[in-house]
Parts: C-alpha cells; sequence; structure tokens
C-alpha cells in the first residue's frame, strides 16, 4: 500500500498569515505516460464530509478560492493556504489515487492562533 | 447539482449485519465509478471498497474484504454497501462518494461526497 504521511498533526496560525501543510507519499504517485500526480487535497469541517480542493496535485478545483495553492511531484507534496481565513479552520488530508488501495493521510488540523 | 444521501447505518451487535444505500441524483450515476470511504470517531478517512460504472471491476481494503460487498443498481441510480460480521473497528460514518474517473484506465480524485451514514457496532 502506498502510506501517506501528513505534516504536522496540527498548526495554529493567525489571521491573514500563512499555512504549509506537508504530505509524503512512500510510493511516487506520478503517473509517467500524462506526466500527472495522482495527489489530491480535501478539507473536513466539524460535521461535514470532505470537500475537494485539489486534484493533479496543484488543480484548484472549481470555487475553491486562491488563496489555496498546492505543489509538489512524485512523492513529496504541499498544502499552502496564503492568508488564514477563519472559515478556514477545519482538517485537511492528502489522499493519493494512482493505485488501489486509495490512501489519506491521516490529516492535519489547522486552527487560528 | 449533485447529491449523494447515504442511509441504513444504526447500531449492531457484533457479528451482525448491516445494508447500506447511497441514492444518487444530479448526475448520469451509471457512467460514474463509485467509492465507499468510512471515518472512525475522531479519526482519519479509510477507504473501504469501489465499483466501477458498469460493475465488473470491485475492489475492498484488506480490512473488510470477505466481509464486506459493494453493489451497485444503475437503473435504480444506487449504491448499495453489505456489511457482514462486523466488528467493533467497523464502527464510524460511512460515505458514499463520487469518482469522475474511470477507475480501470485513468482514475481521478474523489470529488462528491455524501453527508454520510452513521454505523456503530457495539454489545
Amino acid at each position: 500500500d502506498n502510506v501517506m504521511t501528513q505534516s504536522p498533526d496540527s498548526l495554529a496560525v493567525s489571521l491573514g498569515e500563512r499555512a504549509t501543510i506537508n504530505c509524503k507519499s512512500s510510493q511516487s504517485v506520478l503517473y509517467s505516460s500524462n506526466n500527472k500526480n495522482f495527489l489530491a487535497w480535501y478539507q473536513q469541517k466539524p460535521g461535514q464530509p470532505p470537500k475537494l480542493l485539489i486534484y493533479w496535485a496543484s488543480t484548484r478545483e472549481s470555487g475553491v478560492p486562491d488563496r489555496f495553492s498546492a505543489s509538489g511531484s512524485e512523492t513529496d507534496f504541499t498544502l499552502t493556504i496564503s492568508s488564514l481565513q477563519a472559515e478556514d479552520v477545519a482538517v485537511y488530508y492528502c489522499q493519493q489515487y494512482h493505485s488501489l488501495p486509495l490512501t489519506f493521510g491521516g490529516g492535519t488540523k489547522v486552527e487560528i492562533k | 447539482e449533485v447529491h449523494l444521501v447515504e442511509s441504513g447505518g444504526g447500531l449492531v451487535k457484533p457479528g451482525g449485519s448491516l445494508r447500506l444505500s447511497c441514492a444518487a441524483s444530479g448526475f448520469s450515476f451509471s457512467y460514474y465509478t463509485m467509492n465507499w470511504v468510512r471515518q472512525a470517531p475522531g479519526k482519519g478517512l479509510e477507504w473501504v471498497a469501489c465499483i466501477n460504472s458498469n460493475a465488473n471491476f470491485i475492489d475492498y481494503a484488506d480490512s473488510v474484504k470477505g466481509r464486506f460487498t459493494i453493489s451497485r443498481d444503475n437503473a435504480k441510480n444506487s449504491l448499495y454497501l453489505q456489511l457482514n460480521s462486523l466488528r467493533a473497528e467497523d464502527t464510524g460514518v460511512y460515505y458514499c462518494a463520487r469518482d469522475p474517473g474511470n477507475i480501470l484506465v485513468l482514475p481521478a480524485a474523489i470529488d462528491a461526497w455524501g453527508q454520510g451514514t452513521s454505523v456503530i457496532v457495539s454489545s
């Protein structure tokens, strides 16, 4: 299985400041035939299902604010919230869809400092 | 608008069974790979099973293989998960989730989730 490891487990950031979350996969999620990284980021607020933020490692889902950006390739990925807003308080998960079983990172809880 | 509505959860004793359902609307259900993903209380997300559009490809997490069965009825726009031989560690919220890709050729990120149905396995 492709194990996804996120860091940190939690972070507290002041409003308007930058939040950075890391995700490492135990195997590459880059598919050479189309040069795409099969990596997604989700946001989950309390009592709600996850919401897709980013797919193909760096493509924002329609409607996602541009303060959310992501980068990385093969095994190392980053999600950045450039200017944290109160509504961004949530748990964020990375997930690989390169191979079955689909696997998720353990989650990173983002709070306001 | 895409809607996925799960039902069928509840309290069941260890060793018992449940059948979860997911009613889909707002999209052409028969064209999509579907998944079940679960979340134990206070824990992260765990993929459970997937089924492709015409049900000729199915896969399960090792933790549920041989106990759970995923199925679909495209005529009814519905996805199912039969849970047998339930254990305490199966407790959690079960989400129905849509994969807009082709699991066999070009999988995609899950782009739609239901609100989930709660399964509690306890004596």
